[in-house]
Formats: C-alpha cells, structure tokens, sequence
C-alpha cells in the first residue's frame, strides 16, 4: 500500500509569511499532483510534476518533486487571505501505463492565512 | 470546456429515500470517477469508470450504485442510505491516454444529509 505523507496538517499563518508544505513517501510516483479546496467546493488541480527535481513555479506557488520522485513541496511566498484552503497532494504510481486510475492522497494542509 | 458540473448541489433525504447524483463533462475524458469527502479530509475513492464501463469498486456497500449511460455522463444512485453516508460527493474525470498522466477535474460536489 503506498502512503503520501503531508506535514503539516495545520498551518495558520499572517499575510505576508512564507510556508511550505511536504509530502513524502517511501514509494515512487511517476506523477504527482497539488490540489487547492475551498470550503464546499472541489478540488482545483494547481500542477503536475512529472520529473526527478522538477521545479514548477505558478505565480507565488512554488512546486518541486524530489530527485527520486518519492517527494514533493509547495512553497507559497508572501501569501494572502486569498490562499485559504485545503491543499492536497496526490500521486500516481502506474509508471508508463494509461492516465487514469486510483490516486494516492496526502492528509491535506489546511491553510489559513489571517489578514 | 474544462468544466465538471454537478447537480445538484445540496440533497437532504431520509433513510428510506431514493435519489440520484448527476455529473457531467464534456472534455472528452474517457474517465470518471466518484469519491466521497468528509470535512477536512481528502477524498475518498468510491468508483471508477474507463470507456463506460466500471473498472474500479472501492467495495463501496450496494445502498450507492453507478450508473455511466454514456462518455459524458456519471450518475450515483442512492437508496436507504444512513447517516454516516453524510458527505460531500465529488465527481472527477480524466483522459485515458497511454503515457498520459493522471490529472483529475473535479467537479464543485453534491453535499449530502441524510435524516
């Protein structure tokens, strides 16, 4: 059974801080994804990685996958009331089969971000 | 069109009720999927589709019952459902490409109650 774990599980923070959030694994993913939820809402898909040390940046987002895909951050500079919500990563393990399929989910961060 | 849509948006029903949840989506994604969500945690994987046809049951009980009657369209039949199945229901499609990866489009969800 593959695992994502993402840390932390709450972050509560100031306009203007910087964070970071983690998801880490034992196993290898051929991708991963990072997902933004606003309450009452579905999840809105923010990036894929695909790449060993791939860096994607997305305004004041930052994303990396670790060299061996087993990891992957979301790094959000000076953030705004704007970012609130529950930020899931999820990982898909079938490497060079077809795009569809179960995917495994971190815990989810739940940002606040106080004005 | 990069949409989801779900209907409908909120459904209280008692025990003994029968209704059905409706997604839609016309990407041209060849897969779809359910998940039930409970608050602040990530989704959880009930059914999956390929071609219209069910290739993946989370051994989800039989009081939920898919229905796929074409590529663009999902319903989630329910009857005598218990309150523990109160949650929002998401709706989710992807491609089904070879060498694709899996990136998910979720819908905005159905929030039930059951009495």
């Amino acid at each position: 059974t593959q695992l994502l774990e993402q840390s932390p599980q709450f972050l509560s923070i100031q306009e203007g801080e910087n964070l970071t959030v983690y998801c880490n694994s034992s196993s290898v993913f051929s991708s991963l994804q990072w997902y933004r939820q606003e309450p009452g809402e579905g999840p809105v898909l923010l990036v894929t990685v695909v790449t060993g040390g791939e860096v994607k940046k997305l305004k004041r987002l930052t994303f990396q996958f670790g060299d061996a895909r087993k990891d992957s951050s979301l790094h959000i500079t000076a953030a705004q009331p704007g970012d609130t919500g529950l930020y899931l990563c999820a990982g898909e393990a079938n490497a060079g089969g077809t795009s569809y399929g179960k995917l495994t989910f971190g815990q989810g961060t739940i940002l606040t971000v106080h004005p | 069109d990069t949409e989801v849509t779900q209907t409908p948006k909120h459904l209280v029903m008692g025990m003994t009720n029968k209704k059905s949840l409706k997604c839609e989506q016309h990407m041209g994604h060849r897969a779809m999927y359910w998940y039930k969500q409970k608050a602040k945690k990530p989704p959880e994987l009930m059914f999956v589709y390929s071609y219209e046809k069910l290739s993946i049951n989370e051994s989800v009980p039989s009081r939920f019952s898919p229905e796929c009657p074409n590529s663009s369209l999902l319903n989630l039949h329910l009857h005598a459902l218990q309150p523990e199945d109160s949650a929002l229901y998401l709706c989710a499609s992807s491609q089904v490409l070879a060498g694709a990866y899996n990136e998910q489009f979720f819908g905005p969800g159905t929030r039930l109650t059951v009495l």
